[in-house]
């Protein structure tokens, strides 16, 4: 069984520029969330995807936006990079509330650095 | 709007001492997570908690929930060194595995 898997690890961005995050997310689990975790805080619920729609989202600006394919593997995109959106995002899969399943797994995360 | 708190912030305690953290939380909830983070790595899950009551135990360290207090503690006993990490707490507000996460405890543990 693989676990949740993140690309890429690191990248470095100017403001203003438009970045893209994978996410494939853990076999059988349908649905994917992102949270954003900046350097020394909990990480911060961006958005979730469930069967390709946002099912949820945080207190994040549109320009953060993101797809769910039929793989179940997802985008996070953000535009317009700002020095702010530096941090490590995290993706995480899991059954839809209610399946019975409880567990999240989060993949190990792609650093961004925006400059 | 959902408010997860924990504390302390930071916590250096010696080897095979005893010590809690705590998570208070602000709305009703019946899910709570427990997670530990060393650095520069992903969450690792240690706690689902599901229910008023629930306790789980896992080596030197066991977690609760009170949801009528809406509290948590993460109590570590006898800790040891490798034991060092961040941890956090994260509750499940709406019923769909969107967590609100607490801004975590920062554990060292000194020979």
């Amino acid at each position: 069984e693989t676990g949740v898997t993140q690309s890429p690890t690191h990248l470095i961005k100017t403001r203003g520029q438009q970045v893209t995050l994978r996410c494939s997310s853990q076999s059988g689990h349908n649905t994917v969330s992102w949270y954003q975790q900046a350097l020394g805080q909990g990480p911060q619920f961006i958005f979730q995807y469930y069967r390709e729609e946002e099912n949820g989202r945080g207190n994040f600006p549109p320009r953060f936006s993101g797809l769910q394919f039929p793989n179940y593997s997802s985008e996070l995109n953000v535009n317009a990079l700002e020095l702010d959106d530096s941090a490590l995002y995290l993706c995480a899969s899991s059954w839809p509330r209610g399946s019975g399943a409880n567990v999240l797994t989060f993949g190990a995360g792609s650093r961004l650095t925006v400059l | 709007e959902l408010k997860v708190e924990q504390n302390p912030l930071f916590l250096s305690m010696q080897e095979g001492k005893n010590y809690t953290i705590y998570c208070n939380y602000s709305t009703t909830s019946d899910r709570l997570y427990w997670y530990r983070q060393d650095p520069g790595k992903s969450l690792e899950s240690l706690f689902v908690l599901l229910s008023n009551g629930a306790v789980k135990q896992e080596g030197r360290l066991m977690a609760s929930l009170d949801t009528k207090a809406r509290l948590s503690t993460l109590h570590i006993t006898a800790a040891v060194h490798d034991l060092s990490a961040t941890y956090f707490c994260a509750v499940d507000g709406n019923a769909g595995n969107m967590l609100t996460f607490g801004g975590g405890t920062r554990l060292m543990v000194k020979p």
